[in-house]
């Protein structure tokens, strides 16, 4: 089975503190994507990263930084320093190769940054 | 601007009466998908189109029913809607690649409210 499990619902941090979004995920393929999305109170989607399984190194880009496990089946998500902008709902989702061209997202994290 | 387009954004509608939601994008995109958003269910995939005719179902297809006549468009079809179709429905598009569609970022729509009395 194919899923993606985003255990905290709501996080709420006051800003400049450092945040980690859990995503956790279950696939029978051996090969397959992961990805964050933000959406923020707009409501539109935005990518934020991909990572295929063959690719377990950490990725930083400014103060978002992501860690890939494969041990854990994690991919998860890390805001440092945060700032009232980076409040949004957060998706994990994840696409496998071989599962027909389907992707599959978690329920999304709400995260509040409080200035 | 390249960009997926859909319509109606906003819709309150009756029980029962058919309604349409389009889909466009300019991005010559070969795989378009929608998924409806829920509270506590984050998004969940409805139909899904590889190329031109080509179509499958999501995880949640019931009541929905898609077309893809042209490459650009992917319109969504509730024949006769029910009160729990009332979401936020989102399409996307992306390109196929090497690596399948599921390789690929999604670019999503702004998102089309539809409430069903």
């Amino acid at each position: 089975a194919q899923k993606v499990t985003q255990a905290q619902t709501e996080i709420s941090v006051v800003e400049k503190e450092d945040v980690t979004l859990d995503c956790v995920y279950e696939t029978r393929d051996t090969t397959y994507y992961l990805f964050w999305y933000k959406q923020p109170p707009s409501g539109e989607l935005v990518f934020l990263i991909r990572r295929n399984s063959f690719d377990e190194q950490n990725e930083i880009s400014g103060r978002y930084s992501w860690n890939f496990q494969k041990s854990t089946s994690s991919f998860n998500f890390t805001i440092t320093a945060s700032q009232v902008v980076d409040s949004a709902v957060y998706f994990c989702a994840l696409s496998g190769h071989n599962t027909g061209n389907q992707f599959y997202f978690g329920t999304g994290t709400s995260l509040t940054v409080i200035p | 601007e390249a960009q997926v387009t859909q319509n109606p954004r906003y819709l309150i509608t009756v029980t029962g009466k058919k309604l349409t939601v389009t889909c466009s994008q300019n991005m010559n995109h070969e795989y378009m998908s929608w998924y409806r958003q829920d509270p506590g269910l984050g998004l969940r995939q409805i139909y899904y189109s590889m190329n031109v005719e080509v179509t499958d179902k999501g995880d949640v297809p019931e009541g929905y029913k898609v077309s893809r006549k042209e490459k650009r468009n992917f319109p969504l079809i509730l024949e006769s809607p029910s009160p729990n179709q009332t979401s936020l429905y989102f399409c996307a598009s992306s390109f196929i690649g090497t690596g399948g569609s599921g390789a690929n970022v999604l670019t999503f729509g702004a998102g089309s409210r539809l409430t069903v009395l």
